[in-house]
């Protein structure tokens, strides 16, 4: 049963856009998410993450939004660059069990 | 900081033998890492939690028998496949996490080939 789902599975976003990623969860007990970005045959890279207790959390040119009610965040990108081309994977858990499930990956192309 | 290392980067094994995956946290203490296992184009599954210093728990589905996790210090977690066989081919990733923090770093991961 996949908790944690992004639904798109690419996106390509044209240099110095915006790129905006969704993912959602099902389990109201998620209360820790997080962001990573993964390049092939490495692991994945952490980017950015946000509790529940907020609905925003910003590092640089990445920002990602909360809406519990929903159970959905996003990731900002601003502006996409050619280097964040990559898979980006959210994680969502709750810090009392400390272990994450993550969505299937959103591929981001950024083009010139 | 928080940098993860796995050794090997990649391993080709013949179908019935055992393989070790060494995951290492190199400027932090881990108190818990976790192995995952990652098919082309799919997510990453969680596979197993490693605590130090006591026995792992696994996923519903994995066989504890047959992925067999050992962490046996703060900055050493092991994966060993045994009896290997091609269905276990895959790209196994380990990720540790900080004391007092959330965040798991990952490693660069282990592409495993079974013949």
């Amino acid at each position: 049963d996949q908790q944690v789902k992004q639904n798109s599975p690419s996106l390509s976003v044209q240099e110095g856009r915006i790129s905006i990623l969704n993912c959602d969860y099902t389990n109201s007990m998620f209360d820790y998410f997080l962001w990573y970005k993964k390049y092939p045959a490495e692991g994945p890279t952490f980017l950015i993450s946000i509790s529940s207790i907020k609905d925003k959390n910003e590092d640089g040119r990445f920002t990602v939004f909360l809406n519990k009610s929903a159970k959905h965040l996003s990731l900002h990108i601003v502006p996409s660059q050619p280097g964040d081309s990559a898979v980006y994977f959210c994680a969502a858990g709750g810090m009392g069990w400390g272990k994450f499930q993550f969505g299937a990956g959103t591929q981001v192309v950024v083009t010139p | 900081g928080a940098v993860v290392s796995q050794h090997p980067s990649w391993v080709i094994c013949k179908s019935g033998t055992s393989v070790k995956i060494e995951c290492r946290s190199l400027d932090f203490q881990a108190t818990t890492m976790f192995w995952y296992r990652q098919f082309p184009k799919q997510s990453l599954m969680l596979m197993a939690t490693s605590n130090e210093g006591s026995k792992a728990t696994y996923e519903q589905g994995v066989e504890k028998d047959k992925f067999l996790i050992n962490h046996a210090s703060l900055t050493l977690s092991t994966l060993t496949v045994t009896s290997a066989h091609p269905e276990d081919s895959s790209f196994y990733i380990c990720s540790a996490r900080r004391q007092m923090s959330y965040e798991q770093y990952f490693g660069p991961g282990t592409r495993l080939t079974v013949t």
